[in-house]
């Protein structure tokens, strides 16, 4: 089936803009992650969304950011009047963690490259 | 909150030797431990996990370790392929809580 898609797959911005990332996740999968990823660097958690519960929003690093997910399904991750720090690729992955005995599997999207000018 | 480190950053091996990658995590609540491939351009792919009530698990060519007293696990790759070259990422995450702790990553490649 398909697995988890991203647009767009590249974004170059104006310091200042607002933009928004898109995340289709795996069909049925109920959890859904974003990180940010810098050149060299680690994944870094941003947020996470399991079902209709309350997301997990400690990894976002500022008011900047913010992020939501309709229907249980899509989710966008907005950043508001970008900084040049802003600039990584933007993660999404989706896993069936959380229902009784599935895996902690996570898969990843393509990722968007955001380039902040 | 879980703090992992990862070592090498870099790793350069001959095809056919063998390679591996450390990471130690400071959260003994930590329970389950995956290991994620990142091809060049490509996304993360995992290839193989742990839990924390077992020592080792192996899949063909690849293996990891865990010392939950040391709070440490490896991988290990054996009899290497240039296929293998890649970004290798660990992961903790506690028992509590959603996040996973990623390593920064270690640059591997396998000289032909």
């Amino acid at each position: 089936g398909a697995g988890v898609s991203q647009s767009p797959s590249n974004k170059v911005t104006e310091k200042g803009k607002d933009v928004e990332l898109r995340c289709d996740p795996i069909s049925g999968h109920t959890a859904l992650y974003w990180y940010r990823q810098s050149l060299g660097q680690g994944l870094e958690f941003l947020i996470y969304f399991q079902g209709n519960s309350a997301p997990d929003k400690s990894g976002l690093p500022s008011d900047r950011f913010s992020a939501e997910r309709t229907g249980g399904s899509v989710s966008t991750l907005t950043i508001q009047r970008t900084q040049q720090e802003d600039s990584a690729v933007y993660l999404c992955a989706s896993s069936l963690m959380g229902l009784a005995g599935s895996s902690y599997e996570q898969y990843f999207g393509p990722g968007t490259r955001l380039t902040v000018t | 909150g879980e703090n992992v480190e990862q070592h090498p950053s870099t790793l350069s091996v001959q095809e056919g030797d063998s390679a591996v990658i450390k990471c130690t995590y400071s959260d003994s609540a930590s329970n389950y431990f995956p290991w994620y491939k990142q091809e060049l351009g490509k996304r993360p792919q995992l290839i193989i996990d742990i839990r924390s009530n077992v020592g080792e698990k192996k899949d063909q060519r690849i293996a990891v370790t865990l010392n939950k007293t040391a709070k440490h696990f490896s991988l290990h790759i054996t009899e290497t392929q240039p296929e293998d070259s890649a970004v290798y990422f660990c992961a903790a995450k506690p028992n509590t809580g959603n996040q996973f702790y990623f390593g920064t990553g270690t640059s591997l490649t396998v000289i032909p």
